[in-house]
């Protein structure tokens, strides 16, 4: 069972351009949306992350927007970048699992100069 | 302040054999947490340990076990290793246990043969 579903699995942007990568998850204990970014041959970086308390937050060129009735949320990333080509993955997590994230499959994002 | 590192880097195993990686957390951090990432995938929990003793468990076999030390550094060993067990293998360390931020290292490139 897939707790987080993430898509699109690849996603090709021009420089400049936004990038947008969704997800939707199931379980309504989760209260902790993290985003992390991975690069090849590294382990994933936590990116930004968001509580359903509020509906959206952006650090420079990164938001995250929740919808809690919907059960979904989202990473927009403005005016892409090269650099910011890497595997973008979704995970959530709740205190009843000791905020131990389930991840999504991941999007590979890259950005043509 | 020194972050989560793992050792080795890479590692070449054959079907059956047994092998143990090792991960330092990051200073200050008690709770490690162990990740298998099979390529294109998502991290998928293992176990947690917080002051040398586990604290859950993800659906893996028994011969996935693994030990925290007093430092609160932590070694994963995988027995009668198998094919599908090749993947990058994810260290993340946390500040304490059900804390939501959690800081992963560069990861050991396992391939069973």
């Amino acid at each position: 069972q897939q707790q987080v579903k993430q898509s699109p699995q690849s996603l090709i942007v021009q420089k400049g351009g936004i990038s947008i990568i969704n997800c939707a998850y199931e379980n309504t204990a989760f209260d902790y949306f993290p985003w992390y970014q991975q690069f090849p041959g590294k382990g994933p970086a936590l990116l930004i992350a968001i509580r359903p308390d509020v509906s959206e937050k952006k650090e420079g060129r990164f938001t995250i927007s929740f919808n809690k009735s919907a059960k979904q949320f989202s990473l927009h990333i403005m005016d892409s970048q090269p650099g910011d080509s890497a595997t973008y993955f979704c995970a959530a997590s709740g205190p009843g699992g000791s905020y131990i994230p389930t991840f999504g499959r991941g999007t590979s994002l890259i950005v043509h100069p | 302040e020194t972050g989560v590192t793992q050792s080795p880097t890479h590692l070449i195993k054959t079907r059956g054999q047994q092998v143990t990686l090792r991960c330092s957390s990051q200073s200050g951090h008690n709770t490690v947490s162990w990740y298998q990432q099979a390529l294109g995938q998502g991290p998928q929990f293992i176990f947690q340990y917080y002051r040398e003793e586990e604290n859950g468990r993800g659906n893996f076999p028994p011969r996935f076990s693994g030990l925290q030390f007093p430092n609160y550094s932590s070694e994963l060993n995988v027995n009668a290793l198998e094919l599908d067990d090749s993947a990058l293998y994810l260290c993340a360390s946390s500040l304490t246990s059900g804390k939501e931020t959690q800081y992963f290292g560069p990861g050991t490139r396992l391939l069973v043969l």
